[in-house]
């Protein structure tokens, strides 16, 4: 059974720094595109990017590119999202969904559970 | 970047209603667009692939349409386990970006 499993609820401050996490299992992790997808409280879906972990091959939307960086870790399954230093305005709830490419279509067929950040001083 | 325009951005409807969402793409995408619905406190499902191709097990009262730069999808008869908020996306070329959002009450 293919499952995405995202890190816990996590609340910072202005200016820190923060990784999350989204661990695959029950596919080759390698072989699938991973995308992150950002949700503002109240607020509809925006695409932050996309990695291939089987080579780290990474596209960031033009609205996230310089603001966030994603990764993977094809050893743990595990693709990460990561700040440098928070804003408030990063508050939201995210996602990773597997990418799945299938002929000529493709679409986000599984989906973590989401991982609220909440910055406030 | 491809732009995707919902409407409406809520409705309110009846039970039994046949209810009818567009999404309007910035450019040509031909068929490379999916619905997901979104429940209260969930992430998204995928209802819809390739603009018209139902995904396994979703429910036949769903159905979409239309290509290049628009789309229509529709519930045939909405039923109470429908209310959500429904999004289109485009896989034409990076970044594949959402619509808005469609917030789906009962009346």
């Amino acid at each position: 059974e293919v499952q995405l499993v995202q890190s816990g609820p996590e609340v910072k401050k202005p200016g820190e720094s923060l990784r999350i996490s989204c661990k695959a299992s029950g596919y080759t992790f390698a072989t699938y595109w991973i995308a992150w997808v950002r949700q503002m409280p109240g607020k509809g879906l925006e695409w932050m990017g996309i990695i291939y972990p089987g080579d780290s091959d990474t596209r960031y939307s033009p609205s996230f590119q310089g603001q966030v960086t994603i990764s993977a870790d094809k050893s743990i399954s595990t693709a990460f999202l990561q700040w440098s230093s928070l804003k408030a305005s990063d508050t939201a709830m995210y996602y990773c969904a597997r990418f799945e490419n299938a002929h000529s279509s493709a679409w986000l067929d599984y989906w973590g559970q989401g991982t609220l950040v909440t910055v406030s001083s | 970047d491809i732009q995707m325009t919902q409407s409406p951005s809520s409705l309110s409807a009846s039970v039994g209603d046949r209810v009818t969402i567009t999404c309007q793409a910035s450019q040509d995408i031909t068929t490379f667009l999916n619905w997901y619905q979104q429940k209260p406190g969930k992430p998204p499902t995928l209802l819809i692939y390739d603009a018209s191709n139902l995904e396994t097990g979703v429910p036949s009262r769903f159905s979409g349409s239309g290509s290049g730069t628009h789309f229509t999808f529709t519930i045939t008869s909405l039923r109470p386990e429908d209310i959500a908020t429904y999004y289109c996306q485009h896989y034409d070329s990076l970044p594949y970006s959402f619509g808005q959002g469609t917030k789906l009450e009962i009346k």
